[in-house]
């Protein structure tokens, strides 16, 4: 059972502020926050754990609330090159395989 | 530091024939994860391969083979295809330490397409 992602698309002005959510119906493990550009490959941009711990990108935030399930993705003050999809992959339910949402299709315009 | 190489980047073939993708990993990782994402999707789980075996296993047919080699490349092999099949095949490298704790790291994936 795939994580929710919502929203499904977001198009913003340069420089604005998005939040990106991905929720689980299966307790989570640990979240991982992914971006892929049109045509390339996905990049890793942050890893959440249970705990509190998280491996990642200076420039981006995030958080995970365990007790909800649910991780949210924060995109601050947000350039051109942030355009692309956000896809959040889960570990849940003691499962050991990383399953991907649907991803949020982002547009950053000038 | 070479990062994730697939093989082919495209190709195309027709119903009922039977495919090979490659994959070399990022140097120092030794656990290859295969993932089928169709236009507009997330990726999904194909399998896992550390230390040459099938680890994890998602929800594909037993079409969809794969194999990994002593030097932790690996192989993704598709009998019998059919046109549902045509995606970008990517293939994501990590080291199996804590592998729930540490990024994969994608390929630029192969795009299939089935006639």
């Amino acid at each position: 059972q795939q994580p929710v992602q919502s929203p499904q698309a977001v198009i913003l002005r340069e420089g604005e502020d998005a939040v990106i959510n991905c929720s689980s119906s299966k307790a989570l493990y640990s979240v991982h926050w992914y971006r892929q550009k049109h045509g390339e490959a996905p990049v890793f941009l942050m890893i959440l754990l249970k705990g509190g711990e998280q491996k990642g990108h200076e420039k981006i935030s995030a958080s995970f609330n365990e007790k909800k399930q649910q991780s949210s993705l924060y995109l601050t003050a947000s350039q051109l090159s942030y355009s692309g999809t956000y896809f959040c992959g889960a570990y849940q339910g003691g499962s050991e395989k990383l399953v991907f949402g649907k991803g949020t299709k982002l547009t950053v315009n000038p | 530091d070479a990062g994730v190489t697939q093989s082919p980047t495209h190709l195309i073939k027709t119903r009922g024939q039977q495919v090979t993708l490659r994959c070399s990993p990022k140097s120092g990782h030794d656990t290859v994860s295969w993932y089928q994402q169709a236009l507009g999707q997330g990726p999904q789980f194909i399998f896992q391969y550390y230390e040459e075996e099938e680890r994890q296993r998602g929800n594909f047919p037993d079409r969809f083979s794969g194999h990994q080699f002593p030097n932790y490349s690996s192989e993704l092999n598709v009998n019998a295809l059919l046109l549902g099949d045509s995606a970008l095949y990517l293939c994501a490298s990590s080291s199996q330490t804590g592998v729930s704790n540490q990024p994969q790291h994608f390929g630029d994936g192969t795009r299939l397409s089935i006639l």
